[in-house]
């Protein structure tokens, strides 16, 4: 079965440093990756993606992603993050072959912003 | 607001009750899909409906639940005899077909089963 692992269930920061969250999902064919962000009491929202072709995606508010195929990853990436970065993160994957096309996302990561 | 939209946002009920929950999707898509994210995990998909024909259901929803979308549009999940392991946030999402650009989230009705 499809499963996404997220390995940091929760990562405190300070305001400015580096983040990188990881992600790996266990499927031999071809997949669609996703991050999605979830910030307190609200709904889903699109972080980036990635289908085909570079492999390096840039998302909304500063975030990118690196699709590693041989490592089977997505981790997800911010240079400086910020306090307005406090929230849930998820790890997507959709099968490209799946005429279903549901999402098999990972645990989530929350992030903890500090001022 | 063009979203998903759910109703309602929060619903608290007594165990073995049924509760129902009502999912708009965004008008132009023609797929819809259920998910329950409980405490500490990530959404888990428990079916998706193609207009209104229900074309996969996930083994977590089990006989107590069912879903319909009976006119294509709007879509209903019915939990019937609640059990405190019921109680989550229960997600819906479309999109126009099989493609994963347009898809949506809508934000979610939590249950809680006391």
């Amino acid at each position: 079965a499809q499963s996404v692992s997220q390995h940091n269930h929760h990562v405190i920061l300070s305001e400015a440093a580096s983040l990188e969250l990881g992600c790996n999902y266990s499927y031999g064919g071809t997949v669609n990756l996703f991050w999605y962000v979830q910030y307190p009491g609200q709904h889903l929202q699109l972080l980036l993606k990635y289908f085909s072709g570079d492999p390096l995606v840039k998302g909304i508010k500063g975030f990118e992603a690196e699709f590693i195929k041989s490592k089977f990853s997505f981790n997800l990436r911010k240079p400086s993050v910020q306090w307005s970065d406090t929230a849930e993160y998820f790890c997507a994957v959709t099968i490209a072959s799946n005429t279903g096309n549901q999402f098999y996302f990972g645990t989530g990561t929350s992030l903890t912003v500090i001022p | 607001d063009t979203g998903v939209s759910q109703d309602p946002r929060h619903k608290i009920t007594k165990r073995g009750q049924n509760v129902t929950f009502r999912c708009d999707p965004i008008s132009e898509h023609n797929r819809l899909y259920w998910y329950r994210q409980t405490l500490g995990q990530g959404p888990e998909f428990l079916t998706y409906f193609q207009n209104e024909a229900q074309l996969e259901k996930s083994r977590l929803l089990s006989d107590r639940f069912s879903a319909e979308r009976p006119k294509g549009s709007f879509s209903t999940l019915e939990i019937q005899r609640t059990e405190q392991g019921d109680s989550a946030m229960y997600l819906c999402a479309s999109s126009l077909g099989s493609n994963p650009y347009g898809y949506t989230f809508g934000s979610g009705t939590r249950l809680t089963v006391v």
